[in-house]
């Protein structure tokens, strides 16, 4: 079956330090893969998204890799700030289909 | 424009009895996607609709849940007879697809639904 993987612990990241966190996936050939922040109380919002024949994404602080290969995304914040903390969500899309989530992953920078 | 919009914000309701909640996507998407989320847990995936296809409802958990969109906007979840386990923060997000380009998902607040 399609399973989404991405830490079940929560990250703890020192201010100013690069927090990088896994998204991978299996039995699932995504044409696009998104990330999306979610603070408590409040519904996820959108981040990035990464096309299939893109290796890397950029957007200020943020860097987004994908490889099909290894099925795997991951997610970067550079010079990371205590405002950074939150949930961040990826989530998968094949098209023609729904688009699927993975439980997220929460993300502590330490000041 | 107006974002997602999801009425009620808070719903507090007696086991047993049936609930109805709204979600306004933005005008023009043509899809719509409910979801659960229970406290500290990750999106739970109920229905989507897309334009004037059938929906995809492999995600709802029970015969009591269903949901209905009017005109390719409006959307309503109806959850029947419901259950303390039904206690969960129910999300609608919309999103524009074209030519099988996919765009974000934009997210309601939320409608949190206590049953007691």
């Amino acid at each position: 079956s399609q399973k989404i993987e991405q830490n079940s612990e929560a990250l703890n990241i020192q201010e100013g330090k690069t927090a990088t966190l896994t998204c991978n996936y299996t039995n699932y050939s995504p044409a696009y893969l998104q990330w999306y922040r979610q603070d408590p109380g409040r519904g996820p919002v959108f981040l990035l998204l990464i096309r299939e024949n893109e290796k890397e994404k950029r957007k200020e602080r943020l860097k987004v890799t994908f490889d099909t290969t290894l099925k795997q995304s991951l997610f970067h914040i550079t010079a990371s700030q205590p405002a950074d903390s939150a949930t961040y969500l990826c989530a998968l899309d094949k098209l023609n289909d729904k688009i699927i989530f993975g439980k997220g992953t929460r993300l502590h920078i330490l000041p | 424009g107006a974002g997602v919009s999801q009425s009620p914000s808070n719903k507090v309701t007696e086991k047993g009895k049936d609930v109805e909640l709204r979600c306004d996507p933005i005008s023009g998407h043509t899809a719509l996607y409910w979801y659960r989320q229970s406290l500290g847990q990750g999106l739970e995936f109920l229905i989507y609709f897309q334009g004037n296809s059938a929906p995809d409802k492999s995600g709802l958990p029970s015969d009591r849940f269903s949901a209905e969109r009017t005109g390719g906007s409006v959307s309503t979840l109806t959850i029947q007879r419901t259950q303390q386990e039904d206690s969960a923060v129910y999300l609608c997000a919309s999103s524009w697809t074209s030519g099988g380009a996919r765009n974000e998902q934009f997210f309601g607040p939320g409608t949190r639904l206590t049953v007691l």
